[in-house]
Order: structure tokens, then sequence, then C-alpha cells
């Protein structure tokens, strides 16, 4: 089945800073990789998705990267707010469509 | 409009115990999963339900099982609880299911305790 990895497990930024978290996954058939952030006793939301036949998407500060050949997408955010501070997940959907499978999340911390 | 909606929103448990959580997707959302989230991991997916039929089910004992209702809300039991289920059960609704799943929109949560 689909395996998800993510790096870094913690990541602490400067306010105005760019923040990165990669991915990889195993299954070349996934096709949906959403992120999604959580904050603390919240629900996860979803930020930013992109489908496998698109290979960047950008909605403002957020922007999503996807390497079908090497099976790696990331998320970019830029000039980094106090308020970004939250575990980020991300996710890839298995070829049958009924499971997501997550990462294990990563911790940002945005130091004003 | 509501969101998805989970009931109880905490509870405590002792080994052994059966434990019912419900759900209730959105409006005009057809199918519902659930996720198991142990404290600092990522959601794990215990099933999916979409037009009241099982179509995915992930790595979870016969202790736990699930349905949906004519009205779109769901239930996940857990029987025998272990102290290994204590975790954040999440419901989440999307439009369509199966490969046709698209985003997930979760609800809060119900946190579970087993002592």
């Amino acid at each position: 089945g689909e395996n998800v990895e993510q790096h870094p497990s913690t990541l602490s930024v400067q306010e105005g800073d760019s923040a990165v978290i990669k991915c990889t996954y195993s299954d070349s058939a996934s096709n949906y990789f959403p992120w999604y952030k959580q904050e603390l006793g919240k629900r996860p939301q979803l930020i930013i998705d992109i489908r496998s036949n698109v290979g960047e998407k950008k909605d403002q500060r957020i922007a999503v990267t996807l390497n079908k050949t090497a099976k790696h997408f990331s998320l970019h955010i830029t000039e980094t707010q106090p308020e970004d501070s939250a575990v980020y997940f991300c996710a890839a959907r298995d070829n049958y469509g009924q499971n997501f499978v997550f990462g294990p999340g990563t911790r940002l911390s945005v130091l004003p | 409009d509501a969101g998805v909606t989970q009931s109880p929103t905490h509870l405590i448990k002792t080994r052994g115990q059966q434990v019912t959580l419900r759900c209730s997707p959105i409006s005009g959302h057809k199918s519902v999963s659930w996720y198991q989230q142990v404290l600092g991991q990522g959601p794990q997916f215990i099933f999916q339900y979409y037009e009241k039929e099982e179509r995915g089910r992930g790595n979870f004992p016969d202790r736990f099982s699930a349905r949906q209702f004519p009205n779109y809300s769901s239930e996940l039991n857990v029987n025998a609880l272990l102290l290994g289920d204590s975790a954040l059960y999440l419901c989440a609704s999307s439009l369509a299911g199966g490969e046709a799943t698209g985003e997930l929109f979760f609800g809060e949560g119900s946190r579970l305790t087993v002592l």
C-alpha cells in the first residue's frame, strides 16, 4: 500500500522567512495530494491541494510543487506569519480513491 | 452552513468497554470516512462509507466497525477497548466517494481516553 514520509518533523523560522516541507510517496498510481493545517486542538483543514496532472499550484503565500517522476511533493510558505504556526500534514490519495494516507506531520513554529 | 459535526467531543472509557462515536456530514455530502489520530501522528484511515455501503477499510482489527444511515450520518463502534485505542477519532465527509473522492472536510473529532 501507499506510504508517505514527511520532513522535517519540526521547523522553526523567523517571521517573514520562507518555510518548505517535503513529502515522498511510494505508490506511483496516487493522483491527488492535499496539504492540511492542524492548529492545537482543532480539526485538520485543507490549505492547498494538487492533482497529478499539474506540476505546481499557488494560492497567495502558499504553493505546492509535485514531481511525479521522483514521487515527491513540497509545500512552500512565503512571508511566514505567527498565525502560520501549526502542524502541517501532507497526504496522498490511494489508487482506489477511498483512502488518504497521511504523513506524520511537521510542526512549524514562526518566531516573531 | 454547518460543517461536519461529531459527538461526543470527549469521553473516557475503561479497558474492555465499548464505545459508539457519531458523525453528521456536511449537507449534500454522501461519503463519510473515519480516521484515528494518535497524539503526535498523522490521521490513519479506518473506514469509508459511500451511499451507505462500505467502500474501504484500513488496517484495523474487527473490533472496529461502522455504518452509515439513510441520512448519510455515520457511527463508529469500537468493542473491547484497549489502552492503545486512546486517540482522536476524526470523521470526514466528502461530496463523492471511491475514485471520485475529493476534498475531505474534517469534524473537530471525538477524543477517546481508555483507562
